[in-house]
């Protein structure tokens, strides 16, 4: 069954500190990761994708990065702030379909206090 | 930021209502979504479209219905909305392009059914 589980669920940091939110998924054949930022009551954004080759990718203070052997990435922020308080979906793409079905996780909430 | 719209944002209603949730975008993109979210969980695809005259149902069975008339836009109806409706609504459009093409959501809609 194709999943993708996050964790963890909730994380609370202060500004300024650092964090790294997992991935893993089940999902076959793999197509692409993406990241995405869901602020409170909004659509979610795209943050970063890769495909099977690419290891890491930098967007700003974010870098994701992905080990296809063992099914799993990872989204470091860096010196975060409180604009980065929201949800963050791990989606994984399979090469199943021309659709390119999406597997969704549940999302890391974060919280950033002062 | 991506140029996708839903309204209205909020809608409270009452049972038996019929409803028509809104999705426009002004991208030109062929491939329309409409994805179902519950507080805490994953996005389920509910309903996609490759084009004009071109609907799917998606992962999630729903009772809603939706029409792709015109390439902009994407409406999703309920005959008759019950409380087990109560959900967010997120619209997505992307080009008709590889599976690796990135999704780009519309704000929501927060749907309440009493």
């Amino acid at each position: 069954k194709n999943q993708v589980e996050q964790s963890p669920q909730s994380l609370i940091i202060l500004e300024g500190k650092n964090c790294t939110l997992q991935c893993n998924y089940t999902v076959s054949p793999f197509s692409n990761l993406r990241w995405y930022k869901q602020d409170t009551g909004r659509g979610p954004v795209s943050l970063t994708i890769m495909t099977f080759s690419e290891n890491t990718k930098s967007n700003g203070r974010y870098t994701a990065t992905l080990d296809a052997d063992t099914k799993q990435s990872s989204l470091h922020i860096t010196a975060s702030q409180l604009s980065d308080s929201a949800s963050y979906i791990c989606v994984v793409s399979d090469r199943g379909s021309t659709l390119g079905r999406l597997y969704f996780g549940r999302g890391t909430q974060l919280t950033v206090w002062p | 930021e991506a140029d996708i719209y839903q309204t209205p944002r909020y809608l409270v209603i009452g049972t038996g209502k019929k409803i028509t949730l809104e999705c426009s975008q002004t991208m030109g993109h062929d491939k329309m979504y409409w994805y179902q979210q519950d507080p805490g969980m994953e996005l389920h695809l509910i309903h996609y479209s490759y084009g004009v005259n071109s609907t799917e149902k998606g992962d999630l069975s729903s009772e809603s219905t939706v029409s792709r008339i015109r390439t902009e836009h994407f409406p999703l109806t309920l005959e008759s909305a019950r409380p087990s409706h109560t959900s967010q609504y997120l619209c997505a459009s992307s080009p008709q392009a590889a599976p690796t093409d990135t999704q780009y959501f519309g704000p929501g809609t927060r749907l309440t059914v009493l």
